[in-house]
């Protein structure tokens, strides 16, 4: 049982370019969210997908886009990459979209964009 | 939006008890209060929530005021493992929409002192 799985782990991207961030979790559950976390500072989230087939913003969406592929796995995905999104990305699920639902977080991919 | 207000930092000593507080006077009636950890390089995790009464696990210990407006997290006896940013975070729910969201703030790094 591995949890929340995210790939890759770390990145260097050039200014412009593109990627994907994978994220995949076998606990079954049907929410998944995914954070930037900049240094010093808390977790902001990006976008999030309450359900399989249901994806929306979240605090800080733009320059990014997502994909729920199935109730498994939830990709992140910049188009054209900036060094003001360099940070670490952690994607996160919960067995429901509820408030007394917790979150289980992957360990992060630590994206550098130069 | 509801916000917490932790102390930047704290010290305790191996195998003592820690107490963590937490205030949140702008506090809802339905607004659950969470609280995850972050080891270093490592995602958040999630450690207790409760809404009105105390609760225990097999991590810690969350007493909620009587009034709601502050809780504190214990740590029964610290460990050297237990080093961490701990957060305290209230998950909104906003009326009408079916949604919350988690808003992570700075947190309080604890140190243990062999």
């Amino acid at each position: 049982n591995a949890g929340v799985t995210q790939t890759p782990k770390f990145q260097v991207l050039k200014t412009g370019q593109s990627m994907t961030l994978q994220c995949a979790q076998d606990m079954n559950h049907n929410s998944m969210y995914w954070y930037r976390q900049d240094p010093g500072m808390g977790l902001r989230l990006i976008y999030y997908s309450a359900s399989e087939g249901t994806t929306d913003k979240g605090e800080v969406p733009n320059g990014y886009n997502v994909s729920r592929l199935n109730k498994r796995e939830f990709s992140l995905r910049l188009e054209s990459a900036a060094p003001s999104q360099t940070s670490v990305y952690f994607c996160a699920s919960s067995e429901e979209y509820v408030t007394n639902s917790p979150l289980h977080f992957g360990n992060g991919t630590r994206l550098t964009v130069t | 939006d509801a916000k917490t207000t932790q102390p930047n930092s704290m010290e305790s000593n191996e195998e003592e008890p820690v107490h963590l507080p937490c205030n949140h006077s702008t506090i809802s009636g339905t607004d659950y209060i969470h609280w995850y950890r972050q080891l270093p390089s490592q995602g958040p995790e999630y450690v207790i929530h409760g809404l009105t009464s105390n609760v225990n696990n097999r991590m810690a210990s969350l007493a909620i005021a009587e009034d709601r407006k502050s809780s504190t997290l214990i740590l029964h006896r610290a460990t050297l493992r237990d080093a961490a940013v701990y957060y305290c975070i209230l998950s909104r729910s906003y009326s009408g929409a079916g949604s919350y969201q988690l808003t992570f703030g700075k947190g309080t790094k604890l140190s243990v002192i062999p």
